[in-house]
C-alpha cells in the first residue's frame, strides 16, 4: 500500500498553462506539505496544511495555488506556468505539527518548454 | 570519485567500511536536526533525528552527532552497504510548525 501518493509523476507541458498535481496520504497524518526541489537537488518547502489550515506558505509566487478539501489530500495548483518552475515536487505528510519525522511521496517531475 | 553534473559533494566508500557525512548548519536556535535519505528516483526517506539539547543519538547502524558550538552535524553509517548508496540531507527545524531547512545534501556511493 502506498502511503503517500503523487499524480501524475511526470507533467510535460508549455509555458503559460495551467495544471494540478494531486497528493493523497493513507497514513492518517493530519499535516501535509509541497517541496520543491531544483536540478541541484536543493529542496525547499512551499506550504504545509494541517487539518485543512495552510500553516506555512514561503515565498513562493502567487501563481501556486495549493488547497486541501480534507487531511488527507493535498493539491497543488499552477497556473501561468514559466520555465523557472521546472523542478520535482514532492508532497509529504507526518502525523502533526512537530513530527520532523516526514514521509515524502514519490515526486512528479514538472517540466515546462 | 566526482558525480558529474550535479554539483553536490560526493562521498565514495568501500563496502564494509564506515561513511561519515557531515553538515553545518546555519541556525543557532534549531532545536531539532534531522537526516534524510533520498535514493534515486524516490522521495526523501527519514533516516534519524536529534534534539538540540544531545549531542549524539543512536540509530540501527547510524548515529548522529552533533557540535552546537561550530554548528555541525555527522552522521555515520556502520559497515555500509550498497543500498545505502543514495543522496543523504541534513535539515534543521527552527519549531516553526513543521518547517525543515534542508541542506545541500552530499551524494554517497558505495563500491561492493
Amino acid at each position: 500500500d502506498t502511503a503517500v501518493s503523487q499524480t501524475p509523476k511526470y507533467l510535460v507541458t508549455q509555458m503559460g498553462n495551467d495544471k494540478s498535481i494531486k497528493c493523497e496520504q493513507n497514513l492518517g497524518h493530519d499535516t501535509m506539505y509541497w517541496y520543491k526541489q531544483d536540478s541541484k537537488k536543493f529542496l525547499k518547502i512551499m506550504f504545509s496544511y494541517n487539518n485543512k489550515e495552510l500553516i506555512i506558505n514561503e515565498t513562493v509566487p502567487n501563481r501556486f495555488s495549493p488547497k486541501s478539501p480534507d487531511k488527507a489530500h493535498l493539491n497543488l495548483h499552477i497556473n501561468s506556468l514559466e520555465l523557472g518552475d521546472s523542478a520535482v515536487y514532492f508532497c509529504a505528510s507526518s502525523q502533526g505539527l512537530a513530527e520532523y519525522e516526514q514521509y515524502f511521496g514519490p515526486g512528479t517531475r514538472l517540466t515546462v518548454t | 570519485g566526482e558525480s558529474v553534473g550535479l554539483h553536490l559533494p560526493t562521498l565514495s566508500v568501500q563496502e564494509g567500511d564506515n561513511s561519515i557525512i557531515n553538515c553545518a548548519y546555519s541556525n543557532s536556535a534549531s532545536d531539532y536536526f534531522i537526516w534524510y535519505k533520498q535514493e534515486s528516483g524516490k522521495g526523501p526517506q527519514f533516516i534519524i533525528d536529534i534534539r538540540s539539547n544531545m549531542d549524539k543519538r543512536q540509530g540501527q547502524r547510524v548515529t548522529v552527532l552533533l557540535n552546537k558550538t561550530v554548528k555541525h552535524l555527522s552522521l555515520q553509517i556502520a559497515a555500509t552497504q550498497p543500498g545505502d548508496s543514495a543522496v543523504y540531507f541534513c535539515a534543521e527545524s527552527l519549531n516553526q510548525g513543521g518547517k525543515l531547512i534542508f541542506g545541500q545534501g552530499t551524494e554517497l556511493s558505495v563500491k561492493p
